[in-house]
């Protein structure tokens, strides 16, 4: 069965300091790949996608991902975390049916200090 | 360009009753998706509607069932409330083909 596994549930990182939050997904076709960050009380925001070609993306808010097809991970890294990037993150798989439904990790929450 | 929205923003019911909630899609988007996500969880797939029609389910019993109009708005319904249905309730549009979501605020369901 598809599922994604975020294996931190909450990280700390001192403001300016680099960051790298965990994801490892399985899926036996090739993936799609989400990150999500959630506000308190907020809807998602898409951070950034992996579809297809170059494993290594760039997204909004200075955030990047790897996606290793090896080792079934895509990891989110940001080099320098802002205290307002303190928030819920979420990496998905984008699973075909007759649509494509996101399946979600449990996430980690990023407290940020200064 | 409008984003994705919902209403109502927050409601209250007790165990047995029913709801309705809704979801007006982004601009230009055909498909809408339903998510729940319960307190210190990541969301769950409900269901996925296309051309007023059911098109992908997840592991939800049928007493969650939905709606899309002509417009692509959408609403989802639930019958017979559980303390366990109290979540946060996302939707989310995209177009059909495209495997990028973007969601809405949520509507906090809470379930007494």
């Amino acid at each position: 069965a598809q599922s994604v596994t975020q294996p931190d549930i909450h990280i700390t990182v001192s403001e300016g300091a680099s960051l790298e939050l965990r994801c490892n997904y399985s899926y036996g076709a090739t993936p799609y790949l989400f990150w999500y960050v959630q506000s308190p009380g907020q809807g998602l925001q898409l951070l950034l996608k992996y579809f297809s070609g170059d494993t290594l993306v760039q997204g909004i808010k200075g955030f990047e991902a790897e996606f290793k097809r090896s080792q079934s991970s895509f990891n989110l890294r940001k080099p320098s975390v802002h205290w307002s990037d303190a928030a819920e993150y979420f990496c998905a798989v984008g699973v075909k049916q007759a649509g494509t439904a996101l399946i979600f990790g449990k996430g980690t929450t990023l407290s940020v200090s200064s | 360009e409008t984003g994705v929205t919902q209403s109502p923003t927050h409601l209250i019911k007790t165990r047995g009753q029913q709801v309705t909630l809704r979801c007006s899609s982004q601009s230009g988007h055909n498909t809408v998706s339903w998510y729940q996500q319960a307190l210190g969880q990541g969301p769950q797939f409900i269901f996925q509607y296309y051309r007023e029609e059911e098109n992908g389910r997840g592991n939800f019993p049928p007493r969650f069932s939905g709606l899309q109009f002509p417009n692509y708005s959408s609403e989802l319904n639930v019958n017979a409330l559980e303390l366990d249905d109290s979540a946060l309730y996302l939707c989310a549009s995209s177009l059909q083909g495209n495997n990028e979501q973007f969601f809405g605020p949520g509507t906090r369901l809470t379930v007494l």
